[in-house]
């Protein structure tokens, strides 16, 4: 069974930086893109960030773009969020999701999440 | 930005009711439309992808219909393990989630 767990979450400032882990196991890492979903308290979901199966290709909403940076490293299975620059709003419990196809699609798998607090 | 409205935001319904909840999307987003049940501190699940197809493990209760801008999911036969947030999402162009519906007891 595909299992991803999340790590890296905690308290911290705002401005501050913090960078997110989802290890990843029991499925062929590389050939799936691979994303992070967050969930602020008391709203939706919410797609943060995706990365291509080779990690060639990023993409970012909006609301993270040039702060946040996705990245993988497919010889540790491994998908990495460094966030910074981080506001009060990025309050929220991130979960990182497999993607069905190696270029994106349909999330089928997610980890439990982590929580990431920003307050002064 | 492709943006995903859900109707309606909460739905009470009892066991065994056939239930419908309705995505709009912005613009058209042909079939790459997903669905997920999201149960209070669990993740995400997947049920249908491109519009119709069922994810592997999901109880053929569960159906989707859609395609362009308007989409569906359709609940028959109501059981007590599907109350819950059920969340539409587009894939055609970047990703985007509806806001969620909530199933509740009636």
């Amino acid at each position: 069974e595909v299992q991803l767990l999340e790590s890296g979450g905690g308290l911290v400032q705002p401005g501050g930086s913090l960078r997110l882990s989802c290890a990843a196991s029991r499925f062929t890492f590389s050939s799936y893109a691979m994303s992070w979903v967050r969930q602020a308290p008391g709203k939706g979901l919410e797609w943060v960030s995706s990365i291509s199966g080779s990690g060639d290709s990023t993409y970012y909403a909006d609301s993270v773009k040039g702060r946040f940076t996705i990245s993988r490293d497919n010889s540790k299975n491994t998908l990495y969020l460094q966030m910074s620059s981080l506001r009060v709003e990025d309050t929220a419990l991130y979960y990182c999701a497999k993607a069905r196809a190696v270029s994106g699609g349909a999330f089928d798998c997610w980890g439990q999440g982590t929580l990431v607090t920003v307050s002064s | 930005d492709i943006q995903m409205t859900q109707s309606p935001s909460i739905l009470s319904a009892s066991v065994g009711d056939r239930v419908t909840i309705t995505c709009r999307a912005s613009q058209s987003v042909s079939s790459w439309l997903a669905w997920y049940q999201r149960k209070p501190g669990k993740a995400p699940n997947l049920l249908i992808y491109r519009a119709s197809s069922l994810e592997t493990g999901v109880p053929s209760r569960f159906s989707g219909s859609g395609s362009g801008t308007e989409f569906t999911l359709t609940i028959s036969g109501l059981q007590p393990d599907d109350f819950a947030t059920y969340y539409c999402q587009q894939y055609n162009n970047f990703w985007t989630f509806g806001q969620g519906t909530k199933v509740e007891i009636k």
